[in-house]
């Protein structure tokens, strides 16, 4: 069964620090995506990345990076250097063909950023 | 990333009473919709998934004839919610796709307050 887990609830961090979102996930396909998306307060989804199961290159956008560890089945998002406004839900996704190419999200993490 | 709008962005109803929730693409043609419901520090939950043209496809536990889902257009899509109760109260976010290869774009939601 495809399952997205997401073990950490609540992160409380000062500006500034560093903070590392776990998100390990279990799938049978060998094909598969891994996405983050970012929840505002708003409520609006925010897509941060996708990957694709082939690709295991870490990626950095500003301060923003991605670890894909295939061999742990893990996809850990990291904030460097953390503001005010990176305050969210963070949700790692799964998608694979045979859910029907449908997204299973993990529970989420709650970012809290202190000024 | 191509838009997808919710309306309205939150609605408040009798119990007893039907409402309906729109989503539409704006700058793309959505052939797949999905809609969600998310409680309060939850995850999303897909409710059903709809091809336009097609019935949708409910998730497991899911009340087709309570949440009504018509996918007429390629840029619209409504969840109309039938005699809503107060447990029907939650966020309903709505997520558009163009095809299987191409990323899923999700609207703002729509807060619903059933009293």
């Amino acid at each position: 069964a495809q399952k997205v887990t997401q073990a950490q609830t609540e992160i409380s961090v000062v500006e500034k620090e560093d903070v590392t979102l776990d998100c390990v996930y279990e799938t049978r396909d060998t094909t598969y995506y891994l996405f983050w998306y970012k929840q505002p307060p708003s409520g609006e989804l925010v897509f941060l990345i996708r990957r694709n199961s082939f690709d295991e290159q870490n990626e950095i956008s500003g301060r923003y990076s991605w670890n894909f560890q295939k061999s742990t089945s893990s996809f850990n998002f990291t904030i460097t250097a953390s503001q005010v406004v990176d305050s969210a839900v963070y949700f790692c996704a799964l998608r694979f063909k045979a859910a029907g190419n449908k997204l299973t999200f993990g529970g989420g993490t709650r970012v809290l950023v202190k000024p | 990333g191509a838009v997808v709008s919710q309306h309205p962005s939150w609605v408040i109803c009798k119990s007893g009473t039907s409402v309906k929730i729109e989503c539409r693409s704006l700058d793309f043609q959505a052939t797949t919709m999905f809609w969600y419901r998310q409680f309060p520090k939850q995850s999303l939950m897909l409710m059903a998934t709809s091809n336009e043209g097609s019935k949708a496809t409910y998730e497991q536990g899911v009340e087709k004839d309570k949440f009504l889902i018509n996918h007429a257009s390629l840029t619209l899509s409504t969840l109309t919610v039938t005699s809503a109760h107060p447990e029907d109260s939650s966020f309903y976010i709505c997520s558009g796709r163009t095809g299987v290869r191409y990323e899923q774009y999700f609207g703002p939601g729509t807060r619903l307050t059933v009293t």
